[in-house]
């Protein structure tokens, strides 16, 4: 079956720590997204990819960092200098370029950091 | 400011009703898109339906539908016939813009739908 995996489902880390999340996917899609959800808050855009070996900052990409070797990988770095980094992370990607294409997105890390 | 403002927090619907979820939007740019995304408690986001801005028609799939109001900027949703499995968190999201790349989506802060049997 076809789908996004983000491993692990809960994250626990020591404040000062970077701690890397995983996201993979096999919908061979082109773009890939994470996103940061706080509780009862809507979805905010950290990085975006397009391709391979390239990406770009999203709304609130302060304190984190992104790689894309791979098309089918896309893992997020949440750094120390992120202030805040507790919460709720959803990768999801999507078929390509055109406006319709919906974003699929994977079951979420929940990220605690103390 | 706000691009995306869905102004219920939580909704209280008995089973079967019929039900409409509030979005209204913001933005300059004549070619956009709006989306609708569930969330139940495992935490996933699952896609429900699709509006372009140029779509004449309003977008339907299955149970759902969207009322889109171009010149009010809403999109509200509407679910008919509601089932205890609707229960989650609703969220609007729009992406603007036409051949930008990647879709950036903005998301709305959701609305919590409970169905009562």
């Amino acid at each position: 079956d076809g789908g996004i995996t983000q491993s692990p489902k809960y994250l626990f880390r020591k404040e000062g720590q970077n701690v890397t999340l995983s996201c993979e996917q096999n919908l061979n899609h082109d773009a890939m997204y994470w996103y940061r959800q706080d509780p009862g808050q809507g979805l905010r855009l950290i990085y975006y990819s397009q391709i391979v070996n390239d990406f770009q900052k999203g709304d609130i990409a302060e304190g984190y960092s992104v790689s894309r070797e791979k098309k089918e990988s896309f893992p997020l770095t949440v750094t120390s200098a992120q202030k805040n980094p507790t919460a709720f992370y959803l990768c999801a990607s999507s078929m390509g370029l055109a406006e319709s294409y919906e974003q699929y997105f994977g079951p979420g890390t929940r990220l605690t950091v103390t | 400011a706000q691009k995306i403002t869905q102004t219920q927090p939580g909704m209280f619907v008995q089973e079967k009703e019929a039900v409409t979820l509030d979005c209204t939007y913001d933005t300059s740019d004549q070619s956009y898109g709006l989306f609708w995304y569930k969330q139940p408690s495992s935490g996933e986001m699952i896609f429900l339906i699709y509006q372009g801005s140029y779509d004449e028609q309003n977008a339907t799939e299955g149970r759902y539908s969207l009322n889109f109001q171009k010149a009010r900027k809403s999109a509200n949703l509407v679910i008919s016939a509601s089932q205890l499995g609707d229960s989650a968190m609703y969220f609007c999201a729009m992406r603007e813009g036409w051949g930008q790349g990647a879709q950036k989506l903005v998301f709305g802060q959701g609305t919590r739908l409970t169905i009562n049997p």
